[in-house]
């Protein structure tokens, strides 16, 4: 399936290097997000796109860097990460139709990265 | 109190029995509910959506207690491509436009021939 692209699928950086994730989706959607899932916690939302507006910032640090040039396209920008920043990160996105319910979200098959 | 509780497994079950996930979530606000499946190393998958009135999918049933805030996911005759982390999700809004989804852990399923 290729719904939502996601690239590089894996990434190795040093804390000073600067690197920049992409997603693409494929499905006509209007709502995209950026999530981090490391070993043993839950999927973390981190950036919530609608309409290329950014609608969410979960207290993410300043070194992610979110940017949605259009309604199609994310990108995560990473400058001088921590070692604690590897993870999978995922993105994803959805149909929104306003009001009730939340609809489902469809996710990329995720970049991880690895900060040495 | 986290906001999606489960148990993280992992289950171990032979092939053809029935296994039984629960979920609850604290946010009596939550207005969608859904389970989704990952595969190791893989993105998780929506793999149903949870309705009050509950429903079925072939092997799969999903309940939804909203007094209790308790979701459930029922696979029947398992198989052994049943193998995954099944997530709870549950979906709030904000006002008119998309809300949030929170997931659990996952609760992690291997049947064994």
């Amino acid at each position: 399936e290729t719904g939502v692209t996601q690239t590089p699928r894996h990434l190795v950086m040093g804390m000073t290097n600067k690197k920049s994730l992409k997603c693409e989706q494929h499905l006509g959607h209007n709502a995209m997000y950026w999530y981090k899932q490391s070993a043993k916690k839950p999927l973390e939302l981190m950036f919530v796109y609608n309409f290329k507006e950014q609608t969410e910032n979960n207290s993410v640090p300043s070194r992610f860097s979110p940017e949605c040039p259009n309604s199609s396209h994310l990108f995560l920008h990473l400058h001088t990460l921590q070692p604690e920043d590897s993870a999978l990160y995922l993105c994803a996105s959805s149909q929104d139709f306003g009001g009730t319910p939340t609809y489902e979200q469809y996710f990329g098959p995720g970049t991880r990265l690895t900060v040495t | 109190r986290k906001e999606v509780e489960q148990d993280p497994g992992p289950f171990n079950v032979p092939e053809g029995a029935t296994v039984a996930f629960n979920c609850t979530y604290s946010n009596s606000a939550s207005q969608s509910f859904f389970w989704y499946r990952q595969d190791c190393r893989k993105e998780p998958k929506l793999l149903m959506s949870v309705y009050s009135s509950g429903n079925e999918d072939g092997r799969f049933t999903a309940q939804l207690n909203r007094a209790s805030q308790y979701i459930s996911l029922l696979i029947r005759d398992s198989k052994l491509s049943d193998s995954a982390t099944y997530l709870c999700v549950v979906g709030m809004n904000y006002g008119g436009s998309q809300g949030n989804l929170i997931f659990g852990k996952g609760t992690k399923l291997s049947v064994k021939p």
